[in-house]
């Protein structure tokens, strides 16, 4: 599904580094979702943008900070993660029709993040 | 806290039989149900989306819930080495709109030739 790009693919970074994940949707979706898929667990949501505003954190950690410029863009900043927070982060969009539920959820490729 | 339940498996599956997915959820206020298929290390794709009670086909596919029973499940037929993967059962909120999907820890799905 290339209509969900993310960038960069693949990530090592050390403990005390910062650094930024990147999802682009060329959908035409207005909602915007990060996930966490780490081995041996379900996909856990972590946030959601609907209309470039947040509106669902789904109790994460401060060292992830998400970001959404316009409803095609969504940054993820980490910087001091741990070792534990290794995991394929992935970006969904999805229309978000205001009263339906019919909402369906495109995946992008996934950032597969190691922290060393 | 709401759940999905999946058997992890692997489900072993002789190829041209129908494989058979099950999904449990506990939020009986759910409305929309998804199935999507993962490839190792791959991100999920869309399978089936389903809404109302009873069957709904689509191809090799069909998705069938029963909300009662609080239900979700997939059907393969005629299955093929290529459907092997891991097929993840997902489960939204009524709210309308734009909700998170709780998701299961999926079914490692095994077409053997």
């Amino acid at each position: 599904e290339t209509g969900v790009t993310q960038t960069p693919r693949h990530l090592v970074m050390g403990m005390t580094n910062k650094k930024s994940l990147k999802c682009e949707q060329h959908l035409g979706h207005n909602a915007m979702y990060w996930y966490k898929q780490s081995a041996k667990k379900p996909l856990e949501l972590m946030f959601v943008y609907n209309f470039k505003e947040q509106t669902e954190n789904n109790s994460v950690p401060s060292r992830f900070s998400p970001e959404c410029p316009n409803s095609s863009h969504l940054f993820l900043h980490l910087h001091t993660l741990q070792p534990e927070d290794s995991a394929l982060y992935l970006c969904a969009s999805s229309r978000a029709i205001a009263g339906a539920s019919t909402d369906t959820q495109y995946f992008g490729p996934g950032t597969r993040l190691t922290v060393l | 806290q709401k759940e999905v339940e999946q058997n992890s498996g692997p489900l072993s599956v002789p190829e041209g039989a129908i494989a058979s997915l099950n999904c449990t959820y506990s939020d009986r206020g759910s409305q929309s149900f998804f199935w999507y298929r993962q490839y190792s290390g791959k991100s999920p794709e869309l399978i089936m989306s389903i809404y109302s009670n009873g069957d709904k086909e689509d191809g090799r596919f069909t998705a069938q819930l029963n909300k009662a029973s609080q239900y979700v499940s997939l059907l393969i037929r005629d299955s093929q080495p290529s459907d092997s993967a891991t097929y993840l059962c997902a489960v939204n909120d009524p709210g309308g709109g734009a909700d998170g999907l709780t998701f299961g820890k999926g079914t490692h799905l095994i077409i053997q030739p």
